[in-house]
């Protein structure tokens, strides 16, 4: 199996602020790798696919980047409503598998 | 586009249990279909895929042997059959739906619904 390893794992940061969290995979995936946001007692909202589409409807603050093993989910001024967590999630083989998560939090 | 899951509950452990997915909104039958729980304060694990037509079917080590995906076409309906219920399959079980043009196992999941609930508990 492909292990997905995102940091950090909490994130402090307030409006405003640019934010980046790292997503890593085991093995190459390519660009097959997908971000998604997720509030509390709320189902996954997909962001990014293919490491850097943008999902329609998503915020052109958001962008992804990265390819191979190592990839990166960017929000370029952090706005109230996207406190939440973050997943990253690779599509490159069986079985489809997420990072661990990482929380933004008010600073 | 709206998944809906429903069947989720308490069961004790070595029960069975089976979870449904009403889809609307989209050729039900031409997407690949998963299913993906997360577990109390815990991350995303996927757990089953299905083809858009239904004959291929893919499950998670975690599960295979136990659960089983299936979707019935006329219904626009995904299930997932849980047999064997363990207390470390207690979580929030989402319906997700893979992106056009998918034909194996290895998607996205661009749409998901609300999740239902199943815990597993004596």
């Amino acid at each position: 199996d492909i292990q997905m390893t995102q940091s950090p794992y909490t994130l402090s940061a307030s409006v405003g602020d640019r934010v980046t969290i790292t997503c890593r995979a085991s093995q190459s995936i390519s660009g097959w790798l997908a971000w998604y946001q997720q509030k509390p007692g709320k189902a996954p909202k997909l962001l990014i696919y293919d490491a850097s589409s943008l999902e329609s409807g998503v915020p052109s603050r958001f962008s992804g980047s990265g390819s191979g093993t190592e990839f990166t989910l960017t929000i370029s001024s952090l706005q109230p409503d996207d406190f939440a967590s973050y997943y990253c999630q690779q599509y490159n083989s069986s079985p489809l598998t997420f990072g661990g998560g990482t929380k933004v939090e008010i600073k | 586009v709206q998944l809906l899951e429903s069947g989720g509950g308490l069961v004790q452990p070595g029960g069975s249990l089976r979870l449904s997915c009403a889809a609307s909104g989209f050729i039900f039958g031409t997407y690949a279909m998963s299913w993906v729980r997360q577990a109390p304060g815990k991350g995303l694990e996927w757990v089953s895929g299905i083809s858009g037509s239904g004959g291929s079917t893919y499950h998670a080590d975690s599960v295979k042997g136990r659960f089983t995906i299936s979707r019935d076409t006329s219904k626009n309906t995904l299930y997932l059959q849980m047999n064997s219920l363990r207390a470390e399959d207690t979580a929030v079980y989402y319906c997700a739906k893979g992106p056009r043009g998918v034909v194996g196992a290895y998607y996205y999941m661009d749409v998901w619904g609300k999740g239902t609930t199943v815990s597993v508990s004596s």
